[in-house]
């Protein structure tokens, strides 16, 4: 069965930092990945999809992630962090066919002035 | 996502009442999801639904829970004889059919609905 494992449930930045969230994966097949974000009270919005295609992803919002098989990571990426940016964020994976998505436990970005 | 629309937004159930929660996926979805989401723990899949059936019920308790997705109408996921323990919110997420067949499998989530056990 696939896993996400998100590394940190709280990460904090300066505004204008780098943010770098981790999510590594476990699956027998080709996964499909994803990052969703999710700010409080509401539901969770897509951020990118990695779908074997092109391994680096850009999404919105000015975030990115790099899909490296050999490490099993699909790690989100931002040069600059901007205060709307915190929220939670979510990795999930899932194989083709009938099959949930799996989420990672979530890591939580806030960012400080 | 706002086309995945749930209702209620918020519902408070005292201990052995019974919580409905309802599901409308965007249009042309006819694949249905219910996640659980509690603090520090992230979303837990609990069912996979299409129309008329279900496909995966492995995350769902083996008591007290049940899920439907009719042909006509909304999925609904029912909580029988509510425990605080059921406080959460729950999460309703769509998908065309047919993953890996031109679709890239990701999921269309609703606002969610906060249920409050007292």
């Amino acid at each position: 069965a696939q896993s996400v494992t998100q590394l940190g449930s709280h990460v904090s930045v300066s505004e204008g930092a780098l943010v770098l969230l981790r999510c590594n994966y476990s699956s027998s097949v080709p996964p499909y990945l994803f990052w969703y974000v999710q700010y409080p009270n509401q539901g969770l919005q897509l951020l990118l999809k990695y779908t074997s295609a092109a391994t680096l992803v850009k999404g919105i919002n000015g975030f990115e992630a790099e899909f490296k098989k050999s490490e099993t990571s699909f790690h989100l990426t931002k040069p600059s962090a901007h205060m709307s940016d915190a929220a939670e964020y979510f990795c999930a994976v899932r194989i083709v066919g009938n099959t949930p998505l799996v989420f990672g436990k979530g890591t939580r970005l806030s960012v400080i002035a | 996502n706002a086309d995945v629309m749930q209702n209620p937004r918020h519902l408070v159930r005292r201990r052995g009442q019974e919580a409905r929660l309802r599901c409308s996926p965007m249009k042309g979805h006819s694949h249905v999801y219910w996640y659980r989401q509690l603090p520090e723990e992230g979303l837990k899949f609990m069912v996979y639904l299409q129309k008329e059936n279900i496909i995966d019920e492995s995350g769902m308790p083996k008591e007290r829970f049940s899920a439907e997705f009719p042909k006509e109408g909304p999925s609904i996921l029912r909580i029988q004889q509510v425990v605080r323990g059921d406080s959460a919110a729950y999460f309703c997420a769509s998908s065309p059919p047919s993953f890996g067949q031109g679709t890239t499998g990701e999921l269309f989530f609703g606002e969610g609905s906060r249920l409050t056990v007292l």
